[in-house]
């Protein structure tokens, strides 16, 4: 099972800021947060990962809480392209010298509206 | 640089035959891993290739088998394919950094009739 909870979906005015939260309330010292996307019919697209800081990049930036239990996504300007079914994911980054074996749960679906 | 390329991207086929789908990794990424995703079960973790090896295998019957060549291209094969088998499978590859994030292709889409 995923080890993590999200809404089953939120909205978004276009040009304002998307939030998506995930609750990840048993997440080990040694475990990621991994953030993926997937637009209808395609494949999910990588988003961003952090450990315990908060981390940014061309797409989103990733807030996690000090006590590293929730964390929250930043889309920080949303357009029509993004909306998609949005997934939070925790594992270890080197998982048994596995990296390919990610547990997804049902995700968000955010709707950005014009 | 190339995404991950899957071939093909739609195919349909009949109960009781056997399928072959095939992945091209990014450039330099040694790790190659395979999802099926249903409408019921959504997003499902098929098996994991490293280094021409089996690394990691997901619950899924023995109809469900792959393997990686030398050059890290991986293939999955579906046998005696069941009506339950449509699916979208995706591909994915992982850079050496170790840091765990995956690339994923578009997918090859099945359609068992």
């Amino acid at each position: 099972d995923a080890k993590t909870t999200q809404p089953t979906s939120m909205d978004c005015a276009e040009g304002r800021a998307a939030n998506l939260p995930c609750n990840h309330s048993t997440i080990s010292g040694n475990e990621y947060v991994y953030w993926y996307r997937q637009i209808h019919s395609q494949g999910p697209q990588y988003i961003i990962h952090g450990l315990k800081n908060n981390e940014t990049n061309e797409m989103a930036s990733l807030i996690i809480t000090e006590d590293r239990k929730s964390s929250t996504l930043i889309l920080p300007h949303a357009t029509l392209r993004d909306t998609a079914v949005y997934y939070c994911i925790v594992r270890a980054a080197n998982y048994g010298g596995s990296q390919g074996n990610l547990i997804f749960g049902k995700g968000t679906k955010l709707s950005v509206k014009p | 640089k190339a995404g991950v390329t899957q071939t093909p991207r739609y195919l349909i086929k009949t109960r009781g035959q056997q399928v072959t789908l095939s992945c091209s990794p990014i450039s330099g990424h040694r790790s190659v891993s395979w999802y099926q995703q249903t409408p019921g079960q959504g997003l499902q973790f098929l098996f994991e290739y490293f280094s021409e090896t089996q690394r990691n295998k997901g619950n899924f019957p023995g109809r469900f088998s792959g393997r990686q060549f030398s050059n890290s291209r991986s293939e999955m094969n579906v046998s005696t394919l069941e009506l339950g088998d449509s699916a979208l499978y995706l591909c994915a590859s992982s850079p050496p950094t170790g840091t765990g994030e995956l690339f994923f292709g578009e997918g090859s889409r099945l359609t068992v009739l």
